[in-house]
């Protein structure tokens, strides 16, 4: 059962520009939300997090917002730099049990 | 400080055979994951150990098992290998129990099943 989904496999943007990348999920247990990052041939790494007391969560140019009402967490990537281009998995977890994945996104930013 | 380490990089097998992926924590991590990925999905929880013991697993057949040892490292064995169980198969560790929100990934281990 496909517990987290990120339904848009790639995304082009332009460099400056936003990248937004979206994550939606079915269980309401999930207390905690991640955005991982991950390059080919290396294992993903911790971009950014979320608890779901919060709706909100910023880092440099990295913003998680949570939306527990619609199940739905979104990453915003201001401004968007070429070396951004990788692929971002949204993940989601309940405390102390397992972690849940996306299939990922693929995000290219063009010069 | 080393990250987490996995060996081999590749593995090759047929099906029906065995395989063992081993990985190493972080030093002082106690808690070590395993994920499968699989061709245009999500990585996929298998397993978790933490002080020798298997504390959670996956949706995945009895085939799949593991151990920790007492160094902490693992190994995550795969018996009957099937042709589905072609994967990218990752470790990531963690310094304290079910600290799946503090996890570090080690680089993977690309099994192919022929």
């Amino acid at each position: 059962d496909q517990q987290v989904k990120q339904n848009s496999p790639s995304l082009s943007v332009q460099e400056g520009r936003i990248s937004i990348l979206n994550c939606d999920y079915t269980n309401s247990m999930f207390d905690y939300f991640l955005w991982y990052k991950k390059y080919p041939a290396e294992g993903p790494t911790f971009l950014i997090s979320i608890s779901s007391i919060k709706d909100k969560n910023e880092d440099g140019r990295f913003t998680v917002f949570l939306n527990k009402s619609a199940k739905h967490l979104s990453l915003h990537i201001v401004p968007s730099q070429p070396g951004d281009s990788a692929v971002y998995f949204c993940a989601a977890t309940v405390w102390n049990n397992d972690m849940r994945f996306g299939a990922g996104t693929r995000l290219t930013v063009k010069p | 400080e080393a990250g987490v380490t996995q060996s081999p990089t590749h593995l090759i097998k047929t099906r029906g055979q065995q395989a063992t992926l081993r990985c190493s924590p972080i030093s002082g991590h106690t808690s070590v994951y395993w994920y499968q990925q699989a061709l245009g999905l999500g990585l996929q929880f298998l397993l978790w150990y933490d002080e020798g013991e298997e504390r959670n697993r996956g949706n995945f057949p009895p085939r799949f098992s593991g151990r920790q040892f007492p160094n902490y490292s693992s190994e995550l064995n795969v018996n009957a290998l099937e042709l589905e169980d072609s994967a990218l198969y990752l470790c990531a560790s963690s310094s304290f129990a079910g600290g799946f929100h503090e996890q570090f990934f080690g680089p993977g281990t690309r099994l192919t099943v022929l």
